[in-house]
């Protein structure tokens, strides 16, 4: 039973070009949450998705972000004309369980983005 | 809005006993209180999960208040293995966000 897998674990990219991170949750399960940690930050709270459903995306950023989660296939966080700013570890994780925070929350081993 | 907040950092010696405390005033209702361990590079770790009082498993131990405002992690016998960050993670009342703690870095030393 695989955990959490992204892909890829290191994307570097030129400034203004697009990233697009791909976080495969354990199987069955059908929550998926985004968090951005910055170099020697603490993790941020960026989106929670459900299958075809956005639940909340307060911590996005309002312009270049965006996430989906397809009814088939991994969540997508993409991100179109990076800046360096941008350049950050980008973690998910998954859930099983309606309820909230009844169940344990895996994480994936993240993607780590540079922007050059 | 209130933060989640914990101790910068800590410092602690092999085979001590550490306890890392969490504040969350504003925690939801029916949400869990999770904590996580970090190594550098790494993805955030399980550690231990809880709703109220107390909760052991075979690597640490949570403690909770009545009030759930806060809790604190306990690591018996630490080793220089332990040397991480630790999160704790709660979601947050009204919303739908799960909020992690501002962490906790936890230097052993020998």
């Amino acid at each position: 039973n695989a955990g959490v897998m992204q892909n890829p674990r290191h994307l570097v990219r030129r400034r203004g070009q697009e990233a697009r991170l791909r976080c495969s949750p354990m199987k069955g399960h059908s929550h998926v949450y985004w968090y951005r940690q910055l170099p020697e930050e603490g993790l941020k709270f960026m989106v929670y998705l459900q299958k075809e459903n956005i639940i909340d995306e307060s911590g996005m950023p309002k312009e270049r972000f965006s996430a989906e989660f397809p009814k088939e296939g991994p969540s997508i966080l993409r991100i179109q004309q990076v800046v360096r700013g941008d350049s950050a570890a980008y973690f998910c994780a998954s859930s099983p369980v309606v309820e909230r925070g009844m169940g344990g929350y895996t994480f994936g081993s993240g993607t780590r983005l540079t922007v050059v | 809005l209130a933060k989640t907040t914990q101790p910068i950092s800590m410092d602690s010696y092999e085979g001590q006993e550490v306890n890392i405390t969490c504040s969350h005033n504003n925690i939801a209702t029916n949400d869990y209180i999770t904590w996580y361990q970090q190594f550098p590079s790494q993805g955030p770790r399980f550690i231990i999960q809880g709703y109220k009082t107390k909760v052991t498993n075979e690597v640490a131990s949570l403690f909770i208040p009545a009030d759930r405002k806060s809790s604190t992690l306990s690591l018996p016998r630490v080793s220089l293995s332990d040397t991480a960050v630790y999160y704790c993670l709660v979601g947050e009342g009204a919303t739908n966000k799960l909020i992690f703690g501002t962490g906790t870095l936890l230097a052993v030393q020998p």
